[in-house]
C-alpha cells in the first residue's frame, strides 16, 4: 500500500513570495490533515478535511494561507505572501475517518523563507 | 482550550533497559483519544500506541505500554527492553474537539 505522498520535499523562497505544497493521501482515506511543525516543536494542526469539506481550520492564518481538497482526494496548501516565521516543515497526514483513527504521515515539505 | 505538556525535552536510556516518557494534558471533555507518535531522524512520523479515554484498561503494543490516569490527566509511555531503533522524537497527542500535539521528547538509546 502506497503511503502519503508530498511534494516538493524542500523549498527555499524569499519573503513575500508565494509557495504551494501538494499532498496525495492514502487511497480510501476520507480525512486529510495539514500540520505546521516549527523546529523544536510539535506539529500544529492547520486544517482538517473530511472528503472535500473543511472540518477544522481554526488555526489556519487565513490572511495568507489557503488550502483546498478538490474531489476529496489530493490537496494543496498555499502561502501567499510568505513571512520569515513560516519557515517550518509542513506535514500532511491522512486517516480512514475521524481523528481518533491512526494518522499516517507523509515525509513533509521543509520550507525555508529568507 | 486543550493543552498537552511533555515536560522532558530529552531522555537517555541504556539499551535493553526500561524508560518512561511523561505526558500530561488538560481538557474539559470526557470523550477523547490519546496517542504516542514516534518521529525517527529524517523519517516519517508513525503511530506507537493509542488509548481511548472511555477505556480503563491501559493499551499495550509489544514492548510499548501506557499508564493512563484519566483523573490525573496523565498519559505516560513505557518502553521496555529499549532497542537502538527506538531512538527518536516521541510526541504525545490528544484528539477530541481539537487535535493537539505536545512539544516532544527526544529519546537517546545508549549502546
Amino acid at each position: 500500500e502506497a503511503g502519503v505522498a508530498q511534494s516538493p520535499r524542500y523549498k527555499i523562497i524569499e519573503k513575500r513570495q508565494s509557495v504551494a505544497f501538494w499532498c496525495n493521501p492514502i487511497s480510501g482515506h476520507a480525512t486529510l490533515y495539514w500540520y505546521q511543525q516549527i523546529l523544536g516543536q510539535g506539529p500544529k494542526l492547520l486544517i482538517q478535511f473530511q472528503n472535500n469539506g473543511v472540518v477544522d481550520d481554526s488555526q489556519l492564518p487565513k490572511d495568507r494561507f489557503s488550502a483546498e481538497r478538490l474531489k476529496g482526494v489530493d490537496s494543496t496548501l498555499k502561502i501567499q505572501p510568505a513571512k520569515l516565521e513560516d519557515s517550518a516543515v509542513y506535514l500532511c497526514a491522512s486517516s480512514l475517518l475521524q481523528a481518533y483513527n491512526e494518522q499516517f504521515f507523509g515525509p513533509g515539505t521543509r520550507l525555508t523563507v529568507l | 482550550a486543550q493543552t498537552v505538556t511533555q515536560s522532558q525535552p530529552e531522555m537517555s536510556v541504556q539499551e535493553a533497559e526500561t524508560v518512561t516518557l511523561s505526558c500530561t494534558y488538560d481538557t474539559s471533555e470526557s470523550d477523547y483519544y490519546l496517542f504516542w507518535y514516534k518521529q525517527p531522524p529524517s523519517r516519517q512520523m508513525i503511530l506507537v500506541i493509542r488509548q481511548e479515554a472511555y477505556k480503563q484498561q491501559n493499551a499495550t503494543e509489544n514492548r510499548f505500554s501506557v499508564n493512563f490516569q484519566k483523573a490525573a490527566k496523565s498519559f505516560s509511555l513505557k518502553i521496555s527492553d529499549s532497542q537502538l531503533g527506538d531512538a527518536a522524537m516521541y510526541f504525545c497527542a490528544y484528539a477530541g474537539e481539537e487535535i493537539i500535539f505536545g512539544k516532544g521528547t527526544r529519546l537517546h538509546i545508549l549502546p
